[in-house]
């Protein structure tokens, strides 16, 4: 069954520090994985996603996300931090492989804190 | 704006009551999906709804039904509530198929006292 792991519960940068928020996957096929960002009272909104084409993904507000295989890993980063990016961040793996329905299998989550 | 739209934001009723939260998907989106949020089980996935057909159930709770009416719509029916129900329920569409996103709603927030 596919599973995702995200390592840190909370991570805190800096304005305009390197944004690293880590996700590992396990998958009985090739997976199709997804990033998400949640603000405060509002619903997850789709930040990239990963369905088997290029390993580097870019997607909105300047984030993006490398797939290693090798390493079963999808981190997300973000080269300079804004306060606007503090939320909660959501890696995602798609369930295709056991029942191909398209349900999406979250993380934990990951509560980024941006300081000034 | 995601074009899911969840009615109503927010519910505060008393255990052993029944309520309906209400989701309209993006137009063209088929699946509907109902998920729990809590702070201590995260995102549950509960029940996915595809043209009016069950097509997977999660940790959905028998006192917890769910359907998707022929305009695609869904609603998602909790009953006999008890306190660890409260949470933020969400719905999202898709248009189907495993590389697709979900598309969420901005959930219901329930308030079981």
């Amino acid at each position: 069954a596919q599973s995702v792991t995200q390592l840190g519960s909370h991570v805190s940068v800096s304005e305009g520090a390197l944004v690293l928020l880590r996700c590992n996957y396990s998958s009985s096929v090739p997976p199709y994985l997804f990033w998400y960002v949640q603000y405060p009272n509002q619903g997850l909104q789709l930040l990239l996603k990963y369905t088997s084409a290029a390993t580097l993904v870019k997607g909105i507000n300047g984030f993006e996300a490398e797939f290693k295989k090798s390493e079963t890993s999808f981190h997300l980063t973000k080269p300079s931090a804004h306060m606007s990016d503090a939320a909660e961040y959501f890696c995602a793996v798609s369930d295709y492989g056991s029942s191909n329905t398209g349900k999406l299998i979250f993380g934990q989550g990951t509560t980024l804190q941006v300081k000034p | 704006d995601s074009g899911v739209t969840q009615t109503p934001k927010h519910l505060i009723t008393a255990t052993g009551q029944r309520v309906t939260l209400r989701c309209s998907p993006r137009s063209g989106d088929l699946s509907v999906y109902w998920y729990q949020q809590s702070l201590d089980q995260g995102l549950q996935f509960l029940i996915q709804y595809y043209n009016g057909e069950e097509r997977a159930k999660g940790n959905i709770l028998e006192r917890f039904s769910a359907q998707q009416f022929p305009d695609l719509h869904s609603e998602l029916n909790l009953s006999s509530l008890e306190l660890g129900d409260s949470a933020l329920y969400f719905c999202a569409s898709s248009v189907g198929g495993g590389d697709s996103p979900l598309h969420f709603g901005n959930g219901t927030r329930l308030t079981v006292t």
